[in-house]
């Protein structure tokens, strides 16, 4: 049963980390997504990936946020320094091909940051 | 600005009702419309729709974008408890100066399904 896998699951940092949130699509699909889902601003879309190339990271703050793929089977989002308006579940979720033209995204568990 | 407004907010019914749930959206440059339903956890997909009048069906929901007057509706017909769960939808939009898409969503619809 293929899955999105994200690590850590839960995460509990001081103002001022560095986090690294990682992300394991599933096998074969070209395309990663992550997310930002707050109470207040509902689900955000960050960054997306395709064959491992940014597409889009316009919606993610530049200054301490940054998104990778080292490789295929690895995603990360770090954000350095953290702040507690961060404090967030942050999703990723992969799929085939990419906005507009796939059917489905699969989303991962998620990675619920707190920082205090 | 672009926006992507759900109705209604939260909606309780009884199973074996049949819930309609909103999405009218203001964006430029539309490419597509998204559903996503979603529980204690991560969304799970549910249909993506481009074209006007042309319903998306899977088991009990269907889906159908107008986009004339902006706006998409989810249909779930003989609801069950399972059923209960938040209701987002999503907008792509281009992206200025990008031939790629972004991704607007909606707030949400709470939908709570009592036996």
């Amino acid at each position: 049963d293929a899955r999105v896998t994200q690590t850590p699951r839960h995460k509990v940092t001081e103002m001022g980390q560095e986090v690294t949130m990682r992300c394991q699509p599933i096998l074969g699909h070209n395309t990663v997504f992550w997310y930002r889902q707050t109470m207040m601003q509902g689900l955000e879309l960050l960054a997306y990936f395709r064959n491992r190339a940014p597409l889009d990271d316009s919606g993610m703050p530049k200054d301490r946020f940054s998104a990778e793929m080292p490789d295929a089977t690895l995603a990360t989002l770090k954000i350095q320094p953290s702040e507690p308006r961060d404090s967030a579940v942050y999703f990723c979720a992969s799929g085939l091909r990419g906005l507009g033209s796939t059917d489905t995204q699969y989303f991962g568990p998620g990675t619920r940051l707190t920082v205090l | 600005e672009d926006k992507v407004v759900q109705s209604p907010l939260s909606l309780v019914v009884h199973e074996g009702d049949t819930v309609t749930l909103n999405c009218s959206y203001e964006v430029t440059n539309f490419r597509s419309l998204l559903w996503y339903k979603q529980e204690k956890k991560a969304p799970t997909f549910l249909f993506m729709l481009t074209s006007s009048g042309i319903e998306k069906k899977s088991g009990r929901l269907s889906s159908i974008l107008d986009k004339k007057e902006l706006f998409s509706i989810l249909n779930i017909t003989a609801t069950q408890t399972g059923d209960s769960a938040v209701y987002l939808c999503a907008v792509e939009a281009e992206s200025r100066g990008s031939t790629l898409g972004r991704l607007y969503f909606g707030r949400g619809t709470q939908l709570t399904v009592w036996p």
